[in-house]
């Protein structure tokens, strides 16, 4: 079946503007994560939703970050007033369930670039 | 908090050798889960391989094996007959429960021809 797609794949960002960023997770999966990759590191945590219910969002650097997943499936990541410290991968991975998620798949990431 | 240290920035073999991939991690959790992650220039995380802190027996995966030190919290992982293919970013990381995944800071192994 589908994996978890992400678009864009690519997305340049003139700083100030505003990015969304869209996560279609594998069909079912009940748990979706977003996480943050700078160049050269490892990926960090931003938020995590239980189908659409946001449980977590202890990662989220600022409130310019703002997440939602208003149906239980489909996500969004919007960037607002998008700075250049925002330049990054973000990977958004799912989990068919709700108490351990250790099946996490991974999507191809987005790249943002802000200028 | 859950830490993940790669010691290894980098590391370079030639095809067919064995490689070992360094990974430590610091917690006070009794159960919990460890990953080894390959990412591509693709960037797709893929999982290699995942070892449960209660199960005693060391993962394996075809070519790919764990070395799981629970006491001394090592994770480190065991690439057999390296092909080209392995070439990637490889990243360790940590989880307990219905918690995120914690990731070290990678280590770019290159497989040379």
């Amino acid at each position: 079946g589908a994996g978890v797609s992400q678009s864009p794949r690519y997305k340049v960002a003139k700083r100030g503007q505003d990015v969304a960023l869209r996560c279609d997770p594998i069909s079912g999966h009940v748990s979706l994560f977003w996480y943050q990759q700078a160049l050269g590191q490892g990926p960090e945590f931003l938020t995590y939703f239980q189908n659409e219910a946001q449980l977590d969002k202890s990662g989220l650097p600022s409130d310019r970050f703002f997440a939602e997943r208003p149906e239980g499936s489909v996500s969004t990541l919007k960037i607002q007033r998008t700075q250049q410290e925002d330049s990054a991968v973000y990977l958004c991975a799912s989990s068919p369930r709700s108490d351990y998620h250790y099946e996490q798949y991974f999507g191809p990431g987005t790249r943002l670039t802000v200028t | 908090a859950q830490t993940v240290t790669q010691s290894q920035p980098e590391m370079s073999v030639q095809e067919a050798e064995t490689v070992t991939l360094s990974c430590t991690y610091d917690t006070s959790e009794s159960n919990y889960y460890l990953f080894w992650y390959k990412q591509p220039p693709s960037r797709q995380m893929i999982l290699v391989i995942r070892q449960e802190a209660y199960k005693q027996q060391n993962a394996t995966e075809n070519r790919f094996s764990v070395n799981f030190q629970k006491a001394a919290k090592s994770f480190s992982l065991k690439i057999s007959d390296s092909q080209l293919g392995d070439t990637a970013m490889y990243f360790c990381a940590f989880m307990k429960g219905a918690q995120k995944l914690v990731f070290g800071q990678g280590t770019r192994l290159t497989i040379n021809p």
